[in-house]
């Protein structure tokens, strides 16, 4: 079947910090795969995707490359900010009857510490 | 980007009672919607998924007759959770697809966060 397993949290980070979270996948074809970002109070918002195999999608400083050879698309940010505090949803789309739905890991909550 | 709105954010109901939940695609038309569950600190369960037009495909394990899902225009889906108790208090996401423009994304609501008495 499918599925997505990310890095538990919580994580707690200094600003300016690296980070890594880390999510791996179990996908029956070729999934394109997902970041999602949940703010406080608010829904899921796209962070990042890509589609195929070895491509990196990034946005506001976030970068994941889509590793088949590893069934791995890690988040990473070279310097975290504040703003950063959230929970990170890794998921994976796949298509059933007709549509495309989405396969989401358990979340990883990060915390910014000014 | 393309907007979902989500009605109401919040509501609190007794035990025994109906509660709808609206999912509006603001600015495009979504042949499906999806609905999901999610617990508190935990990934999001999909729950359903609304068909503009025909019945709802429900994921194993979710009572057809407990979340009556109605989607009958292409930019309206409804949730209804009938006959609600404590256990169904959760918070409730709905997303939609916007099909042929679709380039991989899905677009999702702010959530509805039902507090069942």
């Amino acid at each position: 079947g499918n599925s997505v397993t990310q890095m538990e949290g919580p994580v707690t980070l200094s600003e300016e910090a690296f980070l890594t979270i880390n999510c791996t996948y179990t996908a029956t074809g070729y999934p394109s795969l997902f970041w999602y970002v949940q703010y406080p109070g608010e829904g899921l918002q796209l962070l990042l995707k890509a589609t195929k195999a070895d491509d990196k999608g990034s946005n506001k400083g976030f970068e994941a490359t889509y590793r088949k050879e590893t069934t791995s698309f890690h988040l990473e940010k070279g310097s975290v900010q504040v703003s950063d505090s959230a929970v990170y949803f890794c998921a994976l789309s796949v298509v059933g009857q007709g549509a495309q739905k989405l396969v989401f890991g358990q979340g990883t909550r990060l915390t910014i510490n000014p | 980007g393309a907007v979902v709105s989500q009605h109401p954010s919040r509501v609190i109901c007794k035990s025994g009672t109906s509660v709808k939940i609206e999912c509006r695609s603001l600015d495009f038309q979504a042949t499906t919607m999806f609905w999901y569950r999610q617990f508190p600190k935990q990934s999001l369960m999909l729950m359903a998924t609304s068909n503009e037009g025909s019945k709802a495909t429900y994921e194993q394990g979710v009572e057809k007759d407990k979340f009556l899902i109605n989607h009958a225009s292409l930019t309206l889906s409804t949730l209804t959770v009938t006959s609600a108790h404590p256990e169904d208090s959760s918070f409730y996401i709905c997303s939609a697809d916007p099909g042929a423009a679709n380039t991989g994304e899905l677009f999702f609501g702010e959530g509805s966060r039902l507090t069942v008495l």
